[in-house]
């Protein structure tokens, strides 16, 4: 299994400015994931985090605003940029192992845009 | 496109009671299940994970089956209490880690 931790936690951010979400997982996980999940809605995928290379983005998000790093096999950032109200939502990151292919997921990062 | 759908969308039960939530999906083609419990603004607990090949997984209170001919999941639930009020979702790995999540279920529990 793996322990994923995310800082921050929540966040109040006026509009126009950015902010960093890191992940944090306790073992070396082959695949890390960026989701994001808005009011009263269930989970949609934003990018796959690759190691030392850029990020696959999802069909509707893109590199410019959601900027993503992953320096290592246990460590990566999401950065929401030029933030608006509608980015209000629960930033979560996700890992996994191939073999099993079980998820897990951090405690989620929680954004407010005013 | 695959698409999971969970049923109900929310549910209210007394203490003690079985109950069943449901999730089906459109595209056969799986690598494995997993559902997940989401306590209020927190982050997803994994429950139980089919893979592709397996029927069904149990984990204390909790069973789950899958039946992929039918594009369907049940995650049986055995002697409910307060505790297990939640939101329950359904996510279907289609290979890759292509993940698709169902809206959820919203369980609750009442003593």
């Amino acid at each position: 299994s793996a322990v994923i931790s995310q800082k921050p936690s929540r966040d109040i951010c006026q509009r126009g400015t950015s902010l960093t979400i890191q992940c944090q997982v306790d073992s070396q996980v082959t695949m890390m994931f960026w989701y994001r999940q808005q009011p009263g809605q269930s989970l949609t995928l934003i990018a796959t985090a690759n190691q030392g290379s850029e990020a696959t983005y999802e069909s509707g998000f893109v590199i410019d605003k959601f900027p993503i790093s992953r320096p290592n096999l246990t460590f990566s950032t999401l950065t929401v940029s030029n933030m608006s109200p509608e980015d209000s939502s629960i930033y979560l990151c996700s890992a996994a192992v191939e073999g099993s292919g079980e998820q897990y997921f951090g405690p989620g990062t929680r954004l407010t845009v005013t | 496109k695959q698409e999971v759908t969970q049923i109900p969308a929310a549910l209210s039960v007394p203490e003690g009671e079985n109950l069943v939530l449901n999730c089906s999906f459109t595209d056969s083609a799986i690598y494995n299940l997993q559902w997940f419990r989401q306590d209020p603004g927190k982050g997803l607990t994994s429950l139980l994970l089919i893979q592709s090949s397996q029927r069904e997984q149990t984990s204390g209170r909790l069973n789950a089956s899958l039946d992929k001919s039918s594009g369907r999941s049940t995650l049986y639930i055995a002697a409910s209490q307060p505790g297990d009020s939640a939101t329950y979702l359904c996510a279907v790995n289609t290979g890759g880690f292509k993940t698709i999540f169902g809206a959820g279920t919203r369980l609750f529990v009442k003593a």
